[in-house]
């Protein structure tokens, strides 16, 4: 069973349109993070969420992409404007929990095509 | 910011052999390091972590050790099965609580029948 689901499993788009990640986690968890990975690269950080707020970003995570969580269960981002650039994987992850903190565990990703 | 290295980027072994991946990494103030195996279309799951006050940890066949002082870490699994063919990624970071993980580059693991 997925630690957290997310949704939809493949999005195609085309370029300078709007899409919307969503992850929704099995249980009431704190943290969560959204993670990307290009076809046969290394998986990269794109941003940390505690308590309804960014924690933490990297300089991939910029004013083209958001995050929000709108009703307190779903976990989204968005990406306002896409690139051909931004086709890849990307996971949400949740945080574990008591001293278990510090793992972290994925989603089965969404596949992003940009066209 | 952290740097982790990993390689081989590519390793193939007989069914029942041992397999032996490392990682290298550059900050200091890393202490948690967890690895990854991903298996083709599906997320990475963890499948063995080590915290720094540890030098090695074990569970069933796979096995973590740790070298702080010379930054690198090891994932080894022994009696390898086909099973075992995935890409293994192993990450770095921070013990402050709930901080980014770097990810390593990966390594295609293939287990030969």
């Amino acid at each position: 069973e997925p630690e957290v689901t997310q949704t939809p499993s493949h999005q195609v788009t085309q370029m300078g349109q709007e899409v919307i990640l969503r992850c929704v986690p099995i249980s009431n968890h704190l943290y969560f993070y959204w993670y990307r990975q290009i076809l046969g690269q290394k998986v990269e950080f794109l941003v940390s969420f505690y308590n309804n707020e960014i924690s933490e970003k990297s300089e991939i995570f910029d004013d083209q992409f958001s995050v929000e969580r709108p009703d307190g269960s779903n976990f989204t981002l968005k990406i306002r404007s896409t690139k051909l650039e931004d086709s890849a994987m990307y996971f949400c992850a949740r945080s574990g929990e008591g001293i278990s903190y510090n793992e972290q565990f994925f989603g089965p990703g969404t596949r992003l095509t940009v066209l | 910011g952290e740097n982790v290295e990993q390689h081989p980027s590519t390793l193939s072994v007989q069914e029942g052999d041992s397999a032996v991946i490392k990682c290298t990494y550059s900050d200091s103030a890393s202490n948690y390091f967890p690895w990854y195996k991903q298996e083709l279309g599906k997320g990475p799951q963890l499948i063995i972590d080590i915290r720094s006050n540890v030098g090695e940890k074990k569970d069933q066949r796979i096995a973590v050790t740790l070298n702080k002082t010379a930054k690198h870490f090891s994932l080894h699994i022994t009696e390898t099965q086909p099973e075992d063919s995935a890409v293994y990624f192993c990450a770095a970071t921070p013990d402050f609580g709930n901080e980014k993980l770097t990810f390593g580059t990966g390594t295609r693991l293939t287990i030969i029948p």
